[in-house]
């Protein structure tokens, strides 16, 4: 399967600021995705990230908040805008090949203060 | 949207154990995957399944894509106590891609 390489791993932010998530395929895949994980519970899909155009986004995640680049097929950014503690959680990058099987990054686990 | 009723939330089982736990929905997913999550780590993919009716093994791991597409059981047998860890399902939609996550179960291996 692929591999993801995803930074940073952690970190500590002040609220108001803007963090970028990168997630780097070592192969070409065909979709990308992110998620979100609170503490002590399941991921929940924030957006597919679209090679070349707009990601898509689902219920209760918009773009002005989390937006998404995906400059082509093994690389794409995340960014969790103007912050707050509730944005305090494990960001995951997961890519999919048909080929290659479904992967996740190590995520990365970001505290808002 | 499509939820994911994963059970049991938690186990807890002597080493040598076989164990088992299910997902269910109320929508047809095309694909089921289980994961494991160690702490600190991404989900890792343990089993994918893309036909229903589907039965497949990963050495003591089996997991099988029910017939009605919605739902899916794994077992794990004889645990070890590296098998300690979350263990989530979930639903794929083939044609998005994108795949819709259960709680998760919580495993402890008592050695």
């Amino acid at each position: 399967s692929a591999v993801i390489s995803q930074k940073p791993s952690r970190d500590i932010c002040q609220r108001g600021t803007s963090l970028t998530i990168q997630c780097q395929v070592d192969s070409q895949v065909t979709m990308m995705f992110w998620y979100r994980q609170q503490p002590g519970q399941s991921l929940t899909l924030i957006a597919t990230a679209n090679q070349g155009s707009e990601a898509t986004y689902e219920s209760g995640f918009v773009i002005d908040k989390f937006p998404i680049s995906r400059p082509n097929l093994t690389f794409s950014t995340l960014t969790v805008s103007n912050m707050s503690p509730e944005d305090s959680s494990i960001y995951l990058c997961s890519a999919l090949d048909r080929g290659l099987g479904y992967t996740f990054g190590s995520g990365t686990r970001l505290t808002v203060v | 949207g499509q939820q994911l009723n994963q059970s049991p939330q938690s186990m807890f089982i002597q080493e040598g154990e076989d164990v088992s736990m299910n997902c269910t929905s109320s929508s047809i997913f095309n694909t089921w995957l289980w994961y494991k999550q160690d702490p600190g780590e991404g989900p890792v993919l343990l089993i994918a399944l893309y036909k229903a009716g589907e039965l497949t093994s990963n050495g003591r791991l089996t997991a099988q894509f029910g017939i009605t597409r919605k739902d899916s059981f794994l077992n794990i047998s004889a645990s070890i106590p590296s098998d300690v860890g979350i263990y989530f399902c979930a639903g794929g939609e083939s044609n998005a891609g994108k795949s819709t996550f259960g709680d998760g179960t919580t495993l402890t291996v008592k050695p």
